[in-house]
């Protein structure tokens, strides 16, 4: 059974730094690509970042370039998201989210963690 | 970057309703386009994929169709665990998009 348990949320304040976490276990990790999805409190989702199984392809956001860094241990089956620069709307539930990836359907999330709260505050 | 307009945003219905769910990208994504519910205070999950492909375990009351720039989520009959928010997303090219949710909620 698949199982990706996000960690390392909490209250930040803006300008700060803070790491994101999401242990994968119940499927070979590193056989898939992985991606963060945020969901802002009371709001929809939106798409954060995206890495292949082998690190060689990331892509961003557009409100995470420069200031956010993903990146994966295969070794230790765990999927990172370094966040810098944070601003008050950067505060969200930020989900990973494994990529199903096939020819027919490309990037589909097709496995959720619970997700860890990002609260951005002065 | 894609753009995706879900309509309606909101909807009241009743147990045993037809439901369609409209969602529209600013391009062609030819039929990359997935569908998501979220149930209040609970994780997405995917429900349909490449436009009209059910994920095992969904139940066949769900239906997706669609190409191009139009698609449509129809439920057949609305069941009670239904009434959550769905969401389209395009795969046909990075940044991945959501569409900005359709909530379903019990008239």
């Amino acid at each position: 059974q698949v199982h990706l348990v996000e960690s390392g949320g909490g209250v930040v304040q803006p300008g700060r730094s803070l790491r994101l976490s999401c242990a994968a276990s119940g499927f070979s990790f590193s056989g898939y690509a992985m991606n963060w999805v945020r969901q802002a409190p009371g709001k929809g989702l939106e798409w954060v970042a995206f890495i292949s199984h082998d690190e060689t392809d990331k892509r961003y956001a557009e409100s995470a370039k420069g200031r956010f860094t993903i990146s994966r241990d295969n070794s230790k089956h765990t999927l990172f998201l370094e966040m810098s620069s944070l601003r008050i709307d950067d505060t969200a539930v930020y989900y990973c989210a494994r990529d199903g990836w096939v020819a027919a359907t490309r990037t589909t999330f097709d496995c959720w963690g619970q997700g860890t709260l990002v609260t951005v505050s002065s | 970057d894609i753009q995706m307009t879900q309509s309606p945003s909101s909807l009241s219905t009743s147990v045993g309703d037809r439901v369609t769910i409209t969602c529209r990208a600013s391009q062609s994504i030819s039929s990359f386009l997935n569908w998501y519910q979220q149930r209040p205070g609970k994780v997405p999950k995917l429900l349909i994929s490449a436009a009209s492909s059910l994920q095992s375990g969904v139940p066949s009351r769900f239906s997706g169709s669609g190409s191009g720039t139009d698609f449509t989520l129809t439920i057949s009959s609305l069941q009670p665990e239904d009434f959550a928010t769905y969401y389209c997303q395009q795969s046909y090219t990075t940044p991945y998009s959501f569409g900005q949710g359709t909530k379903l909620d019990i008239k």
